[in-house]
């Protein structure tokens, strides 16, 4: 079945640990992006890939980083999670880098305490 | 600086009554367009898009939406709704230059009166 995945679906951490989430891919998509989502803000994208080892900041990178070294990987890494970034997350791949659909993942709700 | 904007931050339509989602973005030039719906506890699934063509376009789950350029809107439709359309709603804008750069909307919740 063609899907994206994340891991974990939901995560309660503390200030300051570091924590990565994962995203998968199955469907040999080029592009790939994090988003997160909070309410009355809809979904603002953190960082994207058009490619293995090509990546680029999106409207709310600070504090986030990400890596693309498989083409269907793109973890999305905090090094020091803080509280404002309790929020619902979401990957999503498309399968080029121009204009088209994009296919997300069922999302990872995370609290920073 | 592009933007989209979803002014319905909350309807309620009963079931079987018609519906229209509001969408309105700017940008310079002609958009790439796109209505997302999020079921509870879902990911985002795509309903329909809009890149050139017939303004008026069809999408899945009996929606439907219309782009026009003069007013900047990508307004949603539904003639008559069911309960299983209760989610929430997203515009997006893919302003796309070197890679695509989806900005959303702040999405509209729908709730179907029974």
């Amino acid at each position: 079945e063609a899907q994206v995945t994340q891991n974990p679906r939901y995560l309660i951490t503390v200030t300051g640990k570091k924590l990565t989430v994962t995203c998968s891919q199955n469907m040999n998509h080029e592009y790939m992006s994090w988003y997160r989502q909070d309410p009355g803000l809809g979904l603002r994208q953190i960082y994207y890939s058009m490619n293995v080892e090509v990546t680029d900041k999106g409207d709310v990178p600070e504090g986030y980083k990400v890596s693309r070294k498989e083409k269907r990987n793109f973890p999305l890494i905090l090094e020091s999670p803080s509280p404002n970034q309790t929020s619902l997350y979401f990957c999503a791949s498309s399968l080029l880098a121009t204009p088209d659909t994009q296919y997300f993942g069922p999302g990872t709700r995370l609290t920073v305490l | 600086a592009q933007s989209v904007t979803q002014p319905d931050i909350h309807i309620t339509v009963s079931e079987g009554a018609s519906l229209e989602l509001r969408c309105n973005y700017s940008y310079g030039a002609t958009p790439y367009l796109f209505w997302y719906v999020q079921s509870p506890g879902q990911g985002l699934q795509l309903l329909l898009k809009y890149f050139s063509g017939d303004t008026l376009v069809q999408g899945i789950k009996g929606f439907e939406a219309e782009f026009k350029r003069s007013q900047s809107s990508f307004n949603l439709r539904k003639p008559s709704v069911h309960w299983s359309d209760a989610a929430e709603y997203f515009c997006a804008v893919d302003v796309y230059s070197s890679a695509s750069k989806i900005i959303f909307g702040s999405g509209t919740r729908l709730s179907i009166r029974p």
